[in-house]
């Protein structure tokens, strides 16, 4: 059980655009900064969003971050083939004294 | 640039302890948090714990009375202990640097752990 909540599956055609979900609390999303990151299988988890909506240099400006209360979301539009991948959102849990991380959502691209 | 690369044991007995090594090269080691992350596989991240080079520590609650997290500067390495392991703490194991929490800008490959006798 994720402390941060994640639909399980998204998916869009190519040229559309998604949008995944991470919902927590104020112990955590509420009073801390959210991360994004994107795995491929069997890669490493690649940080994609930081600080609620910075980029991480080199990351296309397809994909966005903000975060309302506690509550934040990625956009990502104009989708490719190759956004097909895991994301997850993360943050720092200030009560837990601890990094959370969502469960993880699975974007396909039909 | 700056890269991370876990080693260690990739099979570990029950009950024993989990030892694993991140080195870090391209970059200093200090004056950064520094994080083991875990994935079982077909799951989610699971944070473990972190270092700071001043030597604050911060351990994932669930994992507290069995994990210790260390630096060794002069080698810019930092490591992992979870001791009294059990097939539950198969996975593969990250090293990533840590701004804060809020982010984990570097990764390492990952090592995949697996607890059998």
């Amino acid at each position: 059980q994720s402390v941060l909540t994640q639909p399980p599956s998204v998916s869009a055609a190519p040229g559309q655009r998604v949008t995944i979900s991470c919902s927590g609390s104020s112990s955590n999303i509420g009073n801390n900064y959210v991360s994004w990151y994107q795995q491929l299988p069997g890669t490493a988890p690649k940080l994609l969003i930081y600080d609620n909506n910075k980029r991480l240099s080199g990351i296309p400006d397809r994909f966005s971050g903000s975060k309302s209360g506690t509550s934040a979301t990625l956009d990502i539009t104009g989708l490719q083939t190759g956004d097909e991948a895991i994301y997850y959102c993360g943050t720092w849990d200030s009560s837990l004294s601890a990094g959370v991380f969502g469960g993880g959502t699975e974007l396909t691209v039909l | 640039q700056v890269q991370l690369q876990e080693s260690g044991p990739g099979l570990v007995k029950p009950s024993e302890t989990l030892s694993l090594t991140c080195t870090v090269s391209g970059g200093s080691i200090s004056s950064y948090f520094w994080s083991w992350i875990r994935q079982p596989a077909g799951k989610g991240l699971e944070w473990i714990g972190r270092f700071y080079t001043s030597g604050t520590t911060d351990y994932n609650p669930s994992l507290k009375n069995r994990v210790t997290v260390s630096v060794d500067t002069s080698k810019n390495q930092f490591s992992l202990k979870l001791s009294s392991v059990t097939a539950a703490d198969t996975a593969v194991y990250y090293c990533a640097r840590d701004w804060s929490g809020w982010y984990f800008d570097l990764w390492g490959g990952g090592t995949l752990v697996s607890v059998s006798s």
